[in-house]
């Protein structure tokens, strides 16, 4: 079984400062991880994923993710928050094996607030 | 342009009405999966498919069936649908890759729906 959690539901920041949005997850198998980002009435985009490679993972719009196996854990970061950056986003983990493989399993979401 | 999309975007229906959501991807992928999204429940998966005729229940099947006759479409139907299946709907698709299972899902724009 699999099992994804986002530690906040609601962060808030304001315009400039650092972002960390955190994220737990549990896993039978090596894991595929992935963030995705969903706009007020918009679909799901991919920000970055985690497939096995490196540990710290670029993503879009200047996010990183690092993947702690010891932790188990995916934390999201952004050096600088722009007022774009305001969104729900989701940590997601893909079940790489067993009789669910393939299957996604996200997080309740977090939802971050930028403060000019 | 590589895309997942959906039909209808936008549907009002009554209780007990039969009703189609339909799904096409034009990157001949294998995998294809429903999924639901519900405030503070993030998504959850309703039925995926790993190949033509092959599918299987998510996290919440129940009141959903869907068929895959062919490998690009995978609809979600409701038989007869109720209020508590009032939500925001999101097909996608993804390669399959054996002992890998890393391949980024791509996710059509969604169906929002309202059960009266």
């Amino acid at each position: 079984a699999q099992s994804v959690t986002q530690l906040d539901s609601h962060v808030s920041v304001s315009e400039g400062t650092p972002v960390l949005l955190r994220c737990n997850y549990s896993s039978s198998y090596s894991p595929s991880l992935f963030w995705y980002v969903q706009h007020p009435n918009k679909g799901l985009q991919l920000l970055l994923k985690y497939t096995s490679a490196a540990t710290l993972v670029k993503g879009i719009n200047g996010f990183e993710a690092e993947f702690k196996k010891s932790e188990t854990s995916f934390h999201l970061t952004k050096p600088s928050a722009h007022m774009s950056d305001a969104a729900e986003y989701f940590c997601v983990v893909r079940n790489a094996g067993g009789t669910s493989y393939g299957k996604l399993t996200f997080g309740q979401g977090t939802i971050l607030t930028v403060h000019p | 342009e590589a895309q997942v999309t959906q039909n209808p975007r936008y549907l009002i229906t009554v209780t007990g009405k039969k009703l189609t959501v339909t799904c096409s991807q034009n990157m001949n992928h294998e995998y294809m999966s429903w999924y639901r999204q519900d405030p503070g429940l993030g998504l959850r998966q309703i039925y995926y498919s790993m190949n033509v005729e092959v599918t299987d229940k998510g996290d919440v099947p129940e009141g959903y069936k869907v068929s895959r006759k062919e490998k690009r479409n995978f609809p979600l139907i409701l038989e007869s649908p109720s209020p508590n299946q009032t939500s925001l709907y999101f097909c996608a698709s993804s390669r399959l890759e054996r002992g890998r299972g890393q391949e980024t899902q791509y996710f059509g724009p969604g169906t929002r729906l309202l059960v009266l």
